[in-house]
C-alpha cells in the first residue's frame, strides 16, 4: 500500500516551453502533497506544499508563477514548469501524505527534467 | 532556524563492521525525526522514525535531545545496506520535512 507514482519519469524539452509533471497517490487519498527538487548529488529541497482544493504554499525563493501547482483531487497533484530554461533542469520528486498532513510521507520515483 | 546536518558525505565500511551514520538537528520545538533510505535507482523510502522506537533491517536510532542528535546505527553492516541515507526533521504542525545532505553508505565485501 501507499504507492505514489509520477509521470513522466523523464522529459526533455526545449527552452521556453512548459512541462507538466503529474503526481498520483494510487491506493490512498492524499490530502497533502509535497514537491521537492533535487540537484545531482545533493539533498531534497522542498519547493511547495499542496493541499487538495486550495492554493499551494511555496517555500521562500520558489517562484510561484514559474512552478505552477494544482491539487485538483485527493489523488492527483500537478507541477507545471512554465517557460522552462536550462537552469530548471533537475530531478523533481513528489510525496504524499494521508488524512493528516503530519502522517508519513510516501515518495514518488521522481521525474528527470532536462531543458535544452 | 531548523536545520539537519549529516557531517559525512560518504561512509565506507566492510561487511560485518558496525555502522553509525551521524545526524544532528536544530529545532526550537519538539522535533519528529526520520531516517529515509534511497537504494540505487529506487525511490526514497522511510526507514524509521523516532516515535516508533523500532528496529528496521537491523537499524536503530535514538533521539538524544541533549546532544540534538539522531544517529543511525547497525551493529553488523551488510552489502545490501549500501545506499544513500537521509536524516529528516518534520515540523509538527505542517508536516514539512527538512532533509540533511545525505550520507552514502558503502559496504564492501
Amino acid at each position: 500500500g501507499a504507492v505514489v507514482s509520477q509521470h513522466p519519469s523523464w522529459v526533455i524539452c526545449k527552452s521556453g516551453t512548459s512541462v507538466k509533471i503529474e503526481c498520483r497517490s494510487l491506493d490512498f487519498q492524499a490530502t497533502t502533497m509535497f514537491w521537492y527538487r533535487q540537484f545531482p548529488k545533493q539533498s531534497l529541497m522542498l519547493m511547495a506544499t499542496s493541499n487538495e482544493g486550495s492554493k499551494a504554499t511555496y517555500e521562500q525563493g520558489v517562484e510561484k508563477d514559474k512552478f505552477l501547482i494544482n491539487h485538483a483531487s485527493l489523488t492527483l497533484s500537478t507541477l507545471t514548469v512554465t517557460s522552462a530554461h536550462p537552469e530548471d533542469s533537475s530531478f523533481y520528486i513528489c510525496s504524499a501524505t494521508g488524512t493528516s498532513g503530519t502522517d508519513t510521507q510516501y515518495f514518488g520515483p521522481g521525474t528527470r527534467l532536462t531543458v535544452l | 532556524a531548523q536545520r539537519v546536518t549529516q557531517p559525512e558525505k560518504l561512509l565506507s565500511v566492510f561487511k560485518g563492521a558496525p555502522v553509525e551514520l551521524k545526524c544532528n538537528y536544530s529545532y526550537s520545538g519538539s522535533p519528529e525525526l526520520f531516517w529515509y533510505v534511497q537504494y540505487s535507482r529506487q525511490r526514497l523510502q522511510l526507514l524509521l522514525r523516532h516515535i516508533s522506537r523500532e528496529s528496521i533491517k537491523g537499524f536503530t536510532a535514538d533521539l538524544n535531545k541533549g546532544e540534538t542528535s539522531f544517529h543511525l546505527k547497525k551493529p553488523f553492516a551488510q552489502e545490501e545496506d549500501s545506499a544513500m541515507y537521509y536524516c529528516a526533521l518534520s515540523s509538527s504542525n505542517t508536516g514539512k520535512l527538512i532533509f540533511g545532505q545525505g550520507t552514502t553508505l558503502q559496504v564492501k565485501p
